[in-house]
Parts: C-alpha cells; sequence; structure tokens
C-alpha cells in the first residue's frame, strides 16, 4: 500500500510560471488536504476538500487553486509563481469528515521559487 | 480561532533520560489533539490523539501525552529517549464540531536526543 504519494519530489520555478503539485492516495479517504511548511511558522492549511467534488478555502490560500474530481487526486495549482510560495507542500488525507480523523500526510514537495 | 503553542523551538536531552515536549491550545468547545513527529526530508507522522476519555494518552514509539484540560496543555512525553527520538515535533489541534476542514499547527520542536 503506497499510501500517499506526491510528485515532483522538488522543483526550481521561475516566477511566473504555471505549476501544479501533485497528490494521489490509494486509501479511498474521503478528506484530503494540502499544507504548505514554512521555517518557523508550522504547518499552514492552504485548501481542503471533504470530499470528491467539494473544495473549500484554508489559512493561506490565495495565489493557489484546487479541484478534486475523483477520491484518489487533489491536484494543487499555482496559476502565476512567486518567489514567497518557495516552501515545502505537503498533501494530507483523512478516512472521513469527523474532526476527530487522524490526516496522513504524503512526503511532500519542495518548491524554489526564483 | 484556534491556535497552538509550543514555547521551545528546542529540547536537548540526553540519551535514557526522560522527555517532555510542551505544548498549550486554545479552542473553542472541545478539543482534539494531535502530535506528529518529522524526520529529515520526511513527510509528517501519527504519533497520538486525544479524543476524548482518558487523559493519558498512549502512542508509537513509547511516547504518551497528557491532556489537561484546566491547563489546556497536551504535553508529550516519554519515560527514557534514544538518540533515534530526534527530529521536529508538532501539536495540532482541532475544534470538535469544526467540520472536515485542516488542524491547526504549533511551530514545532525541534527534540535532540544526546548520546
Amino acid at each position: 500500500i503506497a499510501g500517499i504519494t506526491q510528485a515532483p519530489t522538488s522543483q526550481i520555478l521561475a516566477a511566473g510560471r504555471r505549476m501544479t503539485l501533485r497528490c494521489t492516495q490509494d486509501m479511498r479517504h474521503n478528506a484530503m488536504y494540502w499544507y504548505r511548511q514554512d521555517l518557523g511558522l508550522g504547518l499552514r492549511l492552504i485548501h481542503y476538500s471533504n470530499t470528491a467534488g467539494t473544495t473549500g478555502k484554508g489559512e493561506v490560500p490565495d495565489g493557489y487553486s484546487v479541484s478534486r474530481a475523483n477520491t484518489d487526486d487533489f491536484p494543487l495549482t499555482l496559476a502565476s509563481a512567486v518567489p514567497s510560495q518557495t516552501s515545502v507542500y505537503f498533501c494530507a488525507s483523512s478516512p472521513g469528515l469527523a474532526d476527530r480523523e487522524t490526516q496522513y500526510f504524503g512526503p511532500g514537495t519542495r518548491l524554489l521559487v526564483l | 480561532a484556534q491556535s497552538v503553542a509550543q514555547p521551545e523551538d528546542q529540547v536537548n536531552v540526553a540519551e535514557g533520560n526522560p522527555l517532555t515536549v510542551k505544548c498549550t491550545y486554545s479552542v473553542s468547545g472541545n478539543p482534539y489533539l494531535f502530535w506528529y513527529v518529522q524526520y529529515p526530508n520526511r513527510g509528517l507522522q501519527f504519533l497520538l490523539k486525544y479524543i476524548t476519555g482518558d487523559n493519558l494518552v498512549k502512542g508509537s514509539y513509547g511516547f504518551e501525552a497528557e491532556f489537561n484540560k484546566s491547563q489546556t496543555s497536551f504535553h508529550l512525553k516519554k519515560p527514557s529517549a534514544l538518540v533515534s527520538d530526534s527530529a521536529l515535533y508538532f501539536c495540532a489541534v482541532r475544534a470538535s464540531g469544526g467540520g472536515a476542514d485542516g488542524l491547526t499547527f504549533g511551530k514545532g520542536t525541534h527534540l535532540i536526543i544526546q548520546p
């Protein structure tokens, strides 16, 4: 069982370019999440999805968009990257919709925007 | 709004000694509390969580945490530290009834176990 996979592992991106970070889970979890991790700030929620076909905004959604066409995939798109989006991005999922559910994390994508 | 504070950026402990990583929280209503560990260049791994019931929660790798409602704390503990416990530890909170949006994380505490 792979759990959650993310691609690419790392990327260097020119400012202004469009980039999609991929996230796939094979656990049939309903809920999925995108976080960014920055030194000294911990993890902050970007967007989330309760179930296929629905998405919601987190704490830091500006400059990012998501879609949830099916249960397994939850891509994160940077429409026009800026240097402040340099970060480590983690995708996570949880089995159900309950707030007590444990979230499980992918290995992360390191993004450098120049 | 909910928040988590991890007051120590770094905790140093000698191998074999007990360790404590501190966490306090603020949330409206009943909290659901989580601890995660992150090893270098890896994702976060779930350690344990408090939902309800016994205030002492036992988790993976010999870790445990004690929920204290009056002090709004959820400190992570281990009776005897191992060098392999050295990692970055995150406390996180979610309010009950808050739906399926994300967790609110603390800034993390680096735990360094010295041989």
